[in-house]
């Protein structure tokens, strides 16, 4: 049981380079989140979704789009990187279970630098 | 809007001290869950413990303890005889309803807690 990884770990991209982050889980969570933490700011989410074929937009979506084309995938994907999306983003799932809200499981990171 | 607060930005203690962390939440759902998560120097965030809204029992788990308070709308954590692989940020999350069975989590900026030996 891997959890949730991530891909890449580290990256840096120059202003208006574009790229994917992929998020890959195999507990099959019908959840699956994606983070940005900044110093001092804790986590922001930047959007999520609840199921196969759907997402919605978090807190901190502009500049940012998703996808969730299989349930265990949850790519994160950065169409022109801007300095400000220096960050590193972290991708979670979790578990539906009736009304019940369990714990969210978190990727290790990816550090993300745009010069 | 939901909203988490830890006053605490760094907490600097000397090991065997016990050091509490405050988290003080606002939320206008009726049920909800709290949570903490230990982030390490190595940057991985790992769960410690969740608390439903119905359910004010404190709890022990080792040296770490959670007093849950509804009246004040606080659930604090407390680490008993605190070691240097205590040294970590640790964050308060509380839940917030999307409608229907959907959810996120709101995290407050998190406390650095520094173990010195």
């Amino acid at each position: 049981n891997a959890g949730v990884t991530q891909t890449p770990k580290f990256r840096v991209l120059k202003t208006g380079q574009s790229m994917t982050l992929l998020c890959a889980q195999d507990m099959n969570h019908e959840y699956m989140y994606w983070y940005r933490q900044d110093p001092g700011m804790g986590l922001r989410l930047i959007h999520y979704s609840v199921g196969e074929g759907t997402t919605a937009k978090g807190e901190v979506p502009d500049g940012y789009n998703v996808s969730r084309l299989k349930k265990q995938n949850f790519l994160l994907g950065l169409e022109s990187a801007a300095p400000s999306q220096t960050s590193v983003y972290f991708c979670a799932s979790s578990h539906l279970e009736g009304q019940t809200i369990n714990e969210q499981f978190f990727g290790p990171g990816t550090r993300l630098t745009v010069l | 809007a939901q909203k988490v607060t830890q006053a605490q930005t760094e907490i600097s203690v000397v090991e065997k001290e016990d050091v509490t962390l405050d988290c003080v939440y606002e939320t206008r759902d009726t049920t909800y869950y709290l949570f903490w998560y230990k982030q390490p120097p190595s940057g991985e965030l790992v769960f410690l413990i969740r608390r439903n809204s119905f359910d004010e029992q404190n709890e022990i788990s080792g040296r770490y303890s959670w007093n849950f308070q509804k009246s004040t709308s606080s659930f604090n954590f407390t680490i008993t005889a605190s070691q240097v692989v205590d040294s970590a940020v640790y964050f308060c999350a509380l839940s917030e309803a999307l409608g229907g069975s959907n959810y996120k989590l709101t995290f407050g900026k998190g406390t650095l807690l520094t173990v010195n030996p």
